[in-house]
């Protein structure tokens, strides 16, 4: 089957850097994706990893290691604006369609 | 270019009734699927295509139908409405190529009473 876990919740503070962890175990596998969304909002595309190692965009890095299952994003310079849920998805499966995670609802404090 | 348009945006349904939750895209993807988010679930795949004339099941499949005409198009069918259908449904259009990135629509907040 397949299990894709991340945090429920997190904090951090206007300024800080946060990394937001993934793990999954997926019988198919072709890359892993991150995406945002804003409260009562559409899912937007942030970053994605199809092999091992960090990829960088802006503030926004996400590294996956294939061998353990995991990824995580890290989001550097907190902005208030960053205040939202990110979700983790693999893709490789149901046709190429995403098994998404649960989602981490983070919540940037002044 | 609108993208991914959905509707409508809000919706309640009594028990056993039927509708149709509409989605439309402008951007010649292969592509679409359908989802519902509900809390502490995440996103669920109910039903996908990736072509005109070719739908397949999801995740969670039961309750709903679809059809792909058009390229463009890609309804979800609600055949008798329950309760535990109450949820957000997103639907998702991307280009056929292997890991391209899904762009959604707004949405649809769906309540059955």
């Amino acid at each position: 089957g397949q299990n894709i876990d991340q945090p429920t919740e997190m904090t951090a503070t206007e300024g800080a850097i946060v990394q937001i962890n993934c793990t999954y175990q997926t019988s198919g596998f072709n890359g892993l994706f991150w995406y945002q969304q804003h409260a009562g909002e559409a899912p937007t595309f942030l970053s994605y990893n199809v092999l091992d190692g960090l990829e960088e965009k802006g503030r926004f890095s996400s590294f996956l290691s294939r061998s353990k299952g995991y990824s995580y994003l890290l989001l550097k310079e907190l902005q208030m604006k960053d205040s939202a849920s990110y979700l983790c998805a693999v893709s490789g499966l149901y046709g190429q369609n995403f098994v998404f995670g649960p989602g981490t609802r983070l919540s940037v404090l002044p | 270019n609108a993208g991914v348009t959905q509707t409508p945006k809000f919706q309640v349904l009594k028990t056993g009734q039927s509708m149709t939750l509409q989605c439309a895209q402008d951007m010649n993807h292969e592509y679409m699927s359908w989802y519902r988010q509900d809390p502490g679930m995440g996103l669920r795949l109910i039903h996908y295509s990736v072509g005109a004339g070719i739908t397949d099941q999801g995740e969670v499949p039961n309750g709903y139908n679809v059809s792909r005409s058009t390229t463009e198009d890609f309804p979800l069918r609600l055949l008798s409405a329950a309760p535990s259908q109450t949820s957000v449904y997103f639907c998702a259009s991307r280009r056929g190529q292997i890991n391209t990135e899904a762009f959604f629509g707004q949405g649809t907040r769906l309540t059955v009473v």
